[in-house]
């Protein structure tokens, strides 16, 4: 599986729009890029998924570069329950789940 | 919604106990998941299940470790003879379908201490 690169810990103001990067420079054709979350040693949480377009759900927007060697995982109004650890998980469709040490959003009122 | 439970909440053992952790899958799921976070480290991926086997161990899940379907609704992690370092939270999760790692759904995980 390719590796991700993501900052350990970002802020964010309540209402505001949260942008959260990851780079995925090794990443292959055939894999996808899922973003899941953990609140507060919660089980994790599956968020969104692509693989080359742009997505959107009813929880965030998915932005994926041209090259795939990126993306921005987008809370458009982030409220304080956004607060959590964010993973961004790079691989083909699979039943295992790797997961990194993601980013820390904090969310401010 | 339906949700993966897990039981309990907490557990707390004596080393070289066994202890059996519980959860009850989402009902029509027939994938199942363990994994494991030691405290301030990463979710790692122990064990897959599907029809009465496992289809996928990590190096982690070693002898001491076991699962089972026991019923239609549940399924078990079994640690034989604990270890001060299994001390973690344990996470159950399903799916309805295989190779779908977004559609895995995860319980609120069972706390170990091991004393």
């Amino acid at each position: 599986d390719a590796k991700t690169t993501q900052p350990t810990s970002m802020d964010c103001a309540e209402g505001r729009a949260a942008n959260l990067p990851c780079n995925h420079s090794t990443i292959s054709g055939n894999e996808y890029v899922y973003w899941y979350r953990q609140i507060h040693s919660q089980g994790p949480q599956y968020i969104i998924h692509g693989l080359k377009n742009n997505e959107t759900n009813e929880m965030a927007s998915l932005i994926i570069t041209e090259d795939r060697k990126s993306s921005t995982l987008i809370l458009p109004h982030a409220t304080l329950r956004d607060t959590a650890v964010y993973y961004c998980i790079v691989s083909i469709h699979t039943d295992k789940l790797i997961f990194g040490t993601g980013t820390r959003l904090q969310v401010f009122p | 919604e339906p949700e993966v439970t897990q039981t309990p909440s907490h557990q707390v053992t004596q080393m070289g106990q066994e202890v059996i952790l519980r959860c009850v899958p989402i009902s029509n799921h027939l994938y199942f998941y363990w994994y494991r976070q030691i405290l301030g480290q990463k979710v790692e991926f122990l064990v897959s299940f599907y029809n009465n086997e496992i289809s996928e161990k990590s190096e982690i899940f070693d002898d001491q470790f076991s699962v089972e379907r026991p019923d239609g609704s549940n399924f078990t992690l079994k640690i034989r003879s604990t270890k001060l370092e299994d001390s973690a939270m344990y996470f159950c999760a399903s799916s309805e379908y295989s190779r779908r790692a977004y559609e895995q759904y995860f319980g609120p995980g069972t706390r170990l201490t091991v004393t």
